[in-house]
């Protein structure tokens, strides 16, 4: 079965700092995509960055970047020079079964990240 | 095109009451996927549509739940003889049909069953 696991409900970063959020995944799957996703308080979930398993170079999105590690289906993100507005939920999701669509999604739990001014 | 967009932001029901919510998709986009979220968990896969055809549905989709899309448009998800356990947020969103295209989410449903 397909799993994601977000392992940290909260974290917590200084305005201008870095913050590195964690997930791990499990698919049987050898082609996939891995998305991270935000969902700000009373607003609707936006992409913020996506991986393609076959892609060796990590996806880079201004100041989201991601480290994947296929091997240990390890899929953190990487959060540069913190702002106030990245307060919010980030969830890590898997398409689900194989050739999934990009809506068709497997979430985590989700980490709620709080930005200190 | 200003995204998708679900109606109502927000319904308090009574238990027992049949309540339904509309999505309307991004218009080009082919693909709207239903979801629930509860608090403090991920959006949890409902069911999705191809155009006017529903492909799959979830084993969360009690026979209560049943959700339709006509002329492959708008949507609508209806929940028969509301519980308390139905309390959460449900979740619309669209994509189009090639494998490299970005899901775009609405801003959800509130749903308070009292």
């Amino acid at each position: 079965a397909q799993t994601v696991t977000q392992s940290q409900p909260e974290m917590s970063v200084q305005e201008a700092e870095t913050v590195t959020l964690s997930c791990t995944y499990d698919t049987s799957e050898s082609d996939y995509y891995l998305f991270w996703y935000k969902q700000p308080p009373s607003r609707q979930m936006i992409l913020v960055i996506r991986q393609e398993a076959y892609k060796q170079q990590n996806a880079t999105e201004n100041r989201f970047s991601v480290n994947f590690q296929k091997a240990a289906k390890s899929f953190s993100l990487k959060i540069s020079d913190s702002q106030l507005g990245d307060a919010a939920m980030y969830f890590c999701a898997l398409p689900r079964g194989y050739g999934g669509s990009q809506g068709n999604l497997i979430f985590g739990k989700g980490t709620k990240l709080s930005v200190k001014p | 095109d200003t995204g998708v967009s679900q109606n109502p932001r927000h319904k308090i029901t009574k238990r027992g009451q049949n309540v339904t919510f509309r999505c309307d998709p991004i218009s080009e986009h082919n693909r709207l996927y239903w979801y629930r979220q509860t608090l403090g968990q991920g959006p949890e896969f409902l069911t999705y549509f191809q155009n006017e055809a529903q492909l799959e549905k979830s084993r969360l989709l009690s026979d209560r739940f049943s959700a339709e899309r006509p002329k492959g448009s708008f949507s609508t998800l209806e929940i028969q003889r509301t519980e308390q356990g139905d309390s959460a947020m449900y979740l619309c969103a669209s994509s189009g049909l090639t494998v490299n295209t970005e899901a775009f989410f609405g801003q959800g449903t509130r749903l308070t069953v009292v």
